[in-house]
């Protein structure tokens, strides 16, 4: 199984229109985030949870909320999505505690996300 | 079909060659690199880590390179094969910063 999983892997939507992706891990790390993914700009970071009580933003969380509802899920919110949210969105995980790795993230598979 | 890296740079090697996949980085603080690969429909898989305490460092296959005084990191790839092709990213931790700060990726192209 998967140690990081996203729901849906795929999903089109309207404008205007709430959105919920999650995340789910297994791999029992403390820190979660979410980036999104578009052609040719790499990963830019939306939101990241160091821990359940610790939500902060990252370059781009306008139009995006987040709730870390546990230890190991974190989802994140359009609240009224818009066409050029239109992108992929990928979920990762890394280990605050692990001495000698500093904060390696580890991806789930991701979710296309179309707004029409 | 997967739209991540349309406009990218792209590597194209012949099968069995050595691959070299390189990363300009913009932090002269960063203190810590890693390459992703990143399979279409998948996500970044991680590759291969180093500090800035070191100037190289050698996995399976895969070599990082490091050269803090020019901000050059790259990838060796030794004898790439198919299931090698796949866009590749790097990422810098700007030293006291938590976030990792990705580069804009190179889509590698194993040629049969």
């Amino acid at each position: 199984d998967a140690d990081v999983t996203q729901t849906p892997r795929n999903r089109i939507t309207k404008t205007g229109k709430r959105i919920m992706l999650e995340c789910s891990q297994t791999k029992g790390h403390d820190r979660m985030y979410w980036y999104r993914q578009d052609p040719g700009l790499g990963l830019r970071l939306i939101y990241y949870s160091f821990d359940v009580k610790d939500i902060n933003k990252g370059e781009i969380s306008d139009g995006y909320s987040v709730s870390r509802q546990a230890q190991a899920k974190f989802s994140l919110s359009l609240e009224s999505a818009i066409p050029n949210q239109t992108a992929l969105y990928f979920c990762a995980t890394s280990d605050s505690s692990w001495t000698g790795s500093t904060d390696t993230q580890y991806f789930g598979p991701g979710t296309r996300l179309t707004v029409l | 079909g997967e739209s991540v890296g349309l406009h990218l740079p792209t590597l194209s090697v012949q099968e069995g060659d050595n691959s070299i996949i390189n990363c300009a980085y913009s932090n002269s603080a960063s203190d810590y690199f890693i390459w992703y690969k990143q399979e279409s429909g998948k996500g970044p898989q991680f590759i291969i880590d180093i500090r800035s305490n070191m100037d190289k460092r050698q996995g399976q296959r895969v070599t990082v390179l490091l050269n803090k005084t020019v901000k050059h990191l790259s990838l060796q790839i030794a004898a790439t094969q198919p299931g090698d092709s796949a866009v590749y990213f790097c990422a810098e931790y700007p030293g006291s910063s938590y976030k990792l700060i990705f580069g804009s990726g190179t889509r590698l192209l194993v040629r049969p």
